[in-house]
């Protein structure tokens, strides 16, 4: 079964840094681009970053533009997302979501990581 | 790109069809999809490019559209689906999303 598990999120101080990870299993990691997720408390969901299978292609969101890092191991079946400078407006739940094969859209979503940023 | 759903929130007796629809400030194309999100949980794929059902998702759920307007049906409402429905667009980097369309059930 497919399975995306994210880790990592917790309490920071504004300005302060976070590291996120996401494993995956069930699924030839490789073979899939991937993305992150998030979603302000009681607020809609805003697209982050992308990343390609090999990590050719990385975007991100404008907000985070800078200041987040994207990237991947698929020797080791797992997503990062280094959050630095980060601000209160960056709280929220963080999800890490497959890009489907041969398709932008995301197919796969794990059940997401909190992130806090407050003094 | 922005796109915009309409309407913000349904209150909608078991049974009935539901339609919601979602707008783009510029034409996509087809690349256009839709998530259910319940509460407490992540979202899932209900539909891609535009009218493609997802496997394992109920046949009571169809979307259409091209351009800039798509439109996600629910055919006999149940229970179950009370969720917040978001569209979502990947024509063009940055990806986005409507600002959702939550669902209750009276």
């Amino acid at each position: 079964e497919v399975h995306l598990v994210e880790s990592g999120g917790g309490l920071v101080q504004p300005g302060g840094s976070l590291r996120l990870s996401c494993a995956a299993s069930g699924f030839t990691f490789s073979g899939y681009p991937m993305n992150w997720v998030r979603q302000a408390p009681g607020k809609g969901l805003e697209w982050v970053s992308y990343i390609s299978s090999r990590s050719g292609a990385i975007d991100y969101a404008d907000p985070v533009k800078g200041r987040f890092t994207m990237s991947r191991d698929n020797s080791k079946n797992s997503l990062y997302l280094q959050m630095n400078s980060l601000r209160v407006e960056d709280s929220a739940v963080y999800y890490c979501a497959r890009g489907a094969a041969g398709g932008d859209y995301m197919d796969v979503w794990g059940k997401g990581t909190t992130v806090t940023v407050s003094s | 790109i922005v796109l915009t759903q309409s309407p913000d929130f349904q209150s909608v007796t078991p049974k009935e069809k539901v339609t919601i629809t979602c707008r783009a400030s510029q034409s996509i194309g087809t690349s256009l999809h839709w998530y259910q999100q319940k509460p407490d949980q992540s979202p899932k794929l209900l539909i891609n490019y535009a009218s493609q059902s997802f496997s394992g998702v109920p046949s009571r759920f169809s979307g259409g559209g091209s351009g800039t307007d798509f439109t996600l049906t629910i055919n006999s409402l149940e229970a179950e689906d009370a969720a917040t429905y978001y569209c979502h667009q990947t024509n063009s980097l940055p990806w986005t999303f409507g600002q959702g369309t939550k669902v209750e059930i009276k």
